[in-house]
Parts: C-alpha cells; structure tokens; sequence
C-alpha cells in the first residue's frame, strides 16, 4: 500500500496560468477530501468526494477553483488563472467508510504562484 | 457550524518527560468523533488517536492518551516519555457524527519542541 499519491510534489506557475493537482487515494477507501494549508490559515477544508460523487464544495473558492473524481483512483484539483493568494500546500486525504474513520493525507503539492 | 480551538501556539519540554496539549470545541450535534494528527517536520500528517464522543473511557494508544472532558467540550492529547522525534506540528480535529458530514475541522495546531 503506497499511501495516498499526490502529484506534482512542487508546482510553480505564472499568475494568471492554470494549475492541475492530482491525487490517488487508498484502494477501497471510499471518500477523498482536499485541504489547503497555510500559515496564517492553517488547514481549511476546500472540497470531498464520497464514492466519486461531490458532496461538500463548500470550501471552494467558486470562481476559479474545480474538483473531479472521474473514477476511484484519482482525484483533480483544477485552479484557473491563479493568483499569489492561491499559494500554499494543497493536501489530499482519503478515508474508509464509516464517520469514526481517520483520515490518510498524501505527502501534499506545494503550490508556488510568482 | 463546528469549531475546534487550539490555544497553546508553542509548547517545549524536556525529553522523558509528560506533556499535555489543550484543545476545545464547539458543536451542536450530540455524537461526534475527536481526532490527533502529527505534522512531521517533512510535512508529513499522521493520525495518532481517536475518541468517540459516546465512550466514557479515555482513548489510549502506545505514549499517546487523551483527557477527554465532555461537559468542558475538551480533548486534551497527553504525551507521555517524551523523544525528540516527538517534535512536530500537533493537530486537534473533530466530525460530526450526522449524515454528510465527513469533513474533519482542525484546529490551527501546537508546536511542540523537545529538548535533550
């Protein structure tokens, strides 16, 4: 079991370009939630699939950001024209069924906007 | 809405010895699930323990033990024989035991440092 896989480990990109994360959760876990963590805010919910469907976008910043699951073994966050703001770790967990399960976070893709 | 609430911005300790990290939260739901996460140097997130709001008893895993006071609305992580590879980012999150929601809610973490 490799853990949940996040690509690319570093990202930098031009304000204003397109940014794309992937994500590979546990075989068999069934929910897959992103995170975003800075300093100043710390870890904050931005989206979670459960059985690849959305459920909660609620953190999503609306006008830019996107969040697919097309199937099981991978997720995508998309954030178009990116802005310095937008700079941060960008964290992936999966968990199995059931609300007392723990969450397993990939290594995170630190997001670099100049 | 949930909230978790993490007061101690920095703790250090000497190490082998016992070290308690607070942490207070907010919830309307009656059953819920309280969560440690480590953040390693190298940014790594690791779950450590978990306790179930029903459960009377306080959670207890390897060094690791919590100091679970409902009626306070407190999760306190206790440490004990502390090593320097305890050093990290500690995170308190909680869920709610309710349809939908899955999400954790974290709480902005406590640096702990351990000296030799």
């Amino acid at each position: 079991n490799a853990g949940v896989i996040q690509t690319p480990r570093h990202k930098v990109t031009g304000k204003g370009q397109e940014a794309t994360l992937w994500c590979e959760p546990i075989s068999g876990h069934s929910a897959v939630f992103w995170y975003r963590q800075t300093i100043v805010q710390g870890l904050e919910f931005l989206t979670y699939f459960r059985n690849q469907a959305p459920i909660d976008d609620s953190g999503m910043p609306k006008e830019r950001f996107s969040a697919q699951m097309p199937n099981q073994s991978h997720s995508t966050l998309k954030i178009q024209s990116t802005q310095p703001q937008d700079s941060a770790v960008y964290l992936c967990a999966s968990s199995p069924p059931g609300r007392n399960s723990d969450y397993t976070f990939g290594s995170g893709t630190r997001l670099l906007v100049i | 809405a949930q909230k978790v609430t993490q007061t101690q911005t920095s703790i250090s300790v000497m190490e082998k010895t016992t070290v308690t990290m607070d942490c207070v939260y907010e919830t309307r739901d009656s059953s819920y699930f309280l969560f440690w996460y480590k953040q390693t140097a190298s940014g790594e997130i690791v779950f450590l323990i978990r306790q179930d709001s029903y459960k009377k008893e306080n959670a207890t895993e390897g060094h690791y033990s919590l100091n679970f006071q409902k009626p306070k609305s407190s999760i306190g992580l206790i440490i004990t024989a502390t090593q320097i590879e305890d050093s990290a980012v500690y995170f308190c999150a909680m869920r709610e035991n309710t349809e939908g929601a899955d999400r954790l809610t974290f709480g902005k973490g406590t640096q702990l440092i351990i000296q030799p």
